[in-house]
Order: structure tokens, then C-alpha cells, then sequence
């Protein structure tokens, strides 16, 4: 099956600083990267939706200057926390569809980022 | 408004029984439904998906059910393991969207 990879895998930050997780699609292209946020107990909740060459589209209520999204090539995509807080504390997803057709999509491993 | 609705309380079954989880949607008009199972830390994993036009599809020890009159979903895994422990979720892609809308999830957790 196709492989998404995400990383890093987890990553500790002060307050105020910058993070950036990448979402690599290892043996497919990827027009399209979904970010997901996923808090303790509780489900997925889809934060941006990554386009290539292009602006990402967020969804209601997420930053858009607090998480910055850039879909550099077919196979990278990455998510910038910046100026992290303890509230953004929570595991970051990033998912991919290699056949926009059948629906499915392929997971990363998933980012848990802690800030102190 | 759109909800997706999955039992919030763990199931627990013992080794060997069919364990069923129940996924209820509200205005939503899907195309297909999907099931997926995550692990504690770790991104989830594509089970099944199954389409409108489709009643019950089978993948090994898997059985998902959809009725779009209940707008309801049912996923079954018989003869279950402890290996099956997981929590496994819903997903719908709503109308005019591309991006998967995930339920809440079930727990399900296999005694030996």
C-alpha cells in the first residue's frame, strides 16, 4: 500500500518558539495533503486541507498565520506552528490520497508536539 | 448540522465472539463510508470502505454494513483477538467536500 511518512515523530518546544512537521508521500504524488489535529480522547479533526502549488484551504476556526502550510513539491508537505503555545500541544496528522477516486487515504505516523 | 456518531463507551468482548460497532450520520449524503482503525500514538489505518449503492462488503474476518435509509453503518469483526484491540473509527466525506469527516470512535478491547 501506498506510504505516507511524517516527521518528526515527536518533538518537545518552549513557548514561543516555531515547529515544523513534514508529510512526505514516499511512492506516490500528492496534489492534494489533509492536516489533522487529534486531542487527547478524542477524535480526528481536520485543520487544512494542503494543496500543491497553491494556498491551503482552512477550515473554520484554525489560524491560518498560526499554522502555516506549504506544499512545496508532489511528495512534501509541511506544517509550521509558530509561536507555539501550551494550548497547541496535541498530535498533528497528516494524510494523503494516492487515487482520488477510491476515497481512501493513507496516514502518516502522526506528530506529538508538547510545548512547555 | 452534521454529525457522525460512534458509542463513546468502550466495547469489551471476549476472545472468539463477533464484535459489532455502530456508526450513525446526520445530514449527510455520502457516497461511501469508510472504517479505519488507530492504535494508541499512531495515525490511522484504512479497513473498508463501502459504497451507497453497496449493502455489506467483506474483507477476511471483517463485515461492514451500510443502510442509508437508517443512515447507519455497522462494522463487525468476528471471531475476535486481542490483537483486534483498537479504536476504530468512521469517516464520510460530506457533500461538496474532499476531506474525510471522522467519527468519535469505539474502543474495543479483546480479553484473552
Amino acid at each position: 500500500g501506498a506510504v505516507v511518512s511524517q516527521h518528526p515523530s515527536w518533538v518537545i518546544c518552549k513557548s514561543g518558539t516555531s515547529v515544523k512537521i513534514e508529510c512526505r508521500s514516499l511512492d506516490f504524488q500528492a496534489t492534494t495533503m489533509f492536516w489533522y489535529r487529534q486531542f487527547p480522547k478524542q477524535s480526528l479533526m481536520l485543520m487544512a486541507t494542503s494543496n500543491e502549488g497553491s494556498k491551503a484551504t482552512y477550515e473554520q476556526g484554525v489560524e491560518k498565520d498560526k499554522f502555516l502550510i506549504n506544499h512545496a513539491s508532489l511528495t512534501l508537505s509541511t506544517l509550521t506552528v509558530t509561536s507555539a503555545h501550551p494550548e497547541d500541544s496535541s498530535f498533528y496528522i497528516c494524510s494523503a490520497n494516492p487515487q482520488v477516486n477510491t476515497g481512501e487515504l493513507f496516514f502518516g505516523e502522526g506528530s506529538r508536539l508538547t510545548v512547555l | 448540522s452534521q454529525k457522525i456518531e460512534q458509542n463513546s463507551e468502550a466495547l469489551n468482548i471476549q476472545e472468539g465472539k463477533t464484535a459489532t460497532l455502530t456508526c450513525n450520520y446526520t445530514n449527510y449524503s455520502p457516497a461511501y463510508l469508510q472504517w479505519y482503525r488507530q492504535d494508541p500514538g499512531r495515525g490511522p489505518v484504512f479497513l473498508l470502505l463501502i459504497r451507497e449503492n453497496e449493502k455489506e462488503k467483506r474483507k477476511e474476518r471483517l463485515k461492514v454494513t451500510f443502510d442509508t435509509t437508517l443512515k447507519q453503518s455497522l462494522f463487525h469483526i468476528t471471531a475476535s483477538q486481542p490483537a483486534d484491540s483498537a479504536t476504530y473509527l468512521c469517516a464520510l466525506v460530506g457533500t461538496g467536500r474532499r476531506a474525510l469527516t471522522f467519527g468519535s470512535g469505539t474502543r474495543l478491547q479483546v480479553q484473552p
